[in-house]
């Protein structure tokens, strides 16, 4: 079983839909992570979460502590939100390295 | 752009041959990753150093492999011998000590024919 589960693998939504990624984690961590990665290899980092929610613009990041689980939502999405979004973990005691999920696929529809 | 940059971005090699990649990470950051994504995966780790210390290495790291980071700038990743299997999109980033927050550089693309 991997360390960080995400769900779904793959979404497919049509534009202003509401999208939820989630993910779940198996191993104590410092902090979550959710990356953004285009076409071409480029990642981006979006949020670093230890605890509670955080909001940029139409996305929202929240993570539960105890249920080690977190959730990715982009609100009235966009074509131009079409991209792969990873989950990834980090500790303090591991050298903050990342552990990453294996990806959510997003394609939104016009 | 995130200040991270690698090169190439793209390599394609024969089996057999060596390879090197280069990472220039944000220049006040201390600490310097590789990973390696395959296609259709999340990016494993690979190594970190710590200024020119290589702290950790990944038991995918296989003896082929070799990175140093010498005066604790750039850091190079060597690949001898490469096999059909190291295709791959290997990513650098770097960070603060203190930060988790890592920068990631667009990544080399790897075919080994």
């Amino acid at each position: 079983k991997n360390e960080v589960e995400q769900s779904p693998q793959n979404l497919t939504a049509q534009e202003g839909e509401f999208i939820t990624i989630n993910c779940s984690y198996s191993v104590g961590i410092s902090a979550l992570h959710w990356l953004q990665q285009h076409p071409g290899g480029g990642i981006v980092s979006l949020f670093m979460l230890s605890s509670g929610k955080k909001k940029h613009g139409r996305l929202i990041a929240t993570i539960n502590i105890q249920e080690k689980h977190s959730s990715l939502h982009i609100t009235a999405s966009h074509p131009r939100d079409s991209a792969v979004y990873i989950c990834a973990v980090s500790s303090r005691a591991a050298g903050n390295k990342l552990t990453f999920g294996g990806g959510t696929r997003v394609l939104v529809k016009p | 752009d995130t200040g991270v940059s690698q090169d190439p971005r793209h390599k394609i090699t024969k089996r057999g041959q060596n390879v090197t990649f280069r990472c220039d990470p944000i220049s006040e950051h201390n600490r310097l990753y590789w990973y390696r994504q395959t296609l259709g995966q999340g990016p494993e780790f690979l190594t970190y150093f710590q200024n020119e210390a290589q702290l950790e290495k990944s038991r995918l790291l296989s003896d082929r492999f070799s990175a140093e980071r010498p005066k604790g700038s750039f850091s190079t990743l060597e690949i001898q011998r490469t096999e059909q299997g190291d295709s791959a999109m290997y990513l650098c980033a770097s960070s603060l000590v203190r930060a988790e927050k890592l920068f990631f550089g667009s990544g080399t693309q790897l075919s080994v024919l």
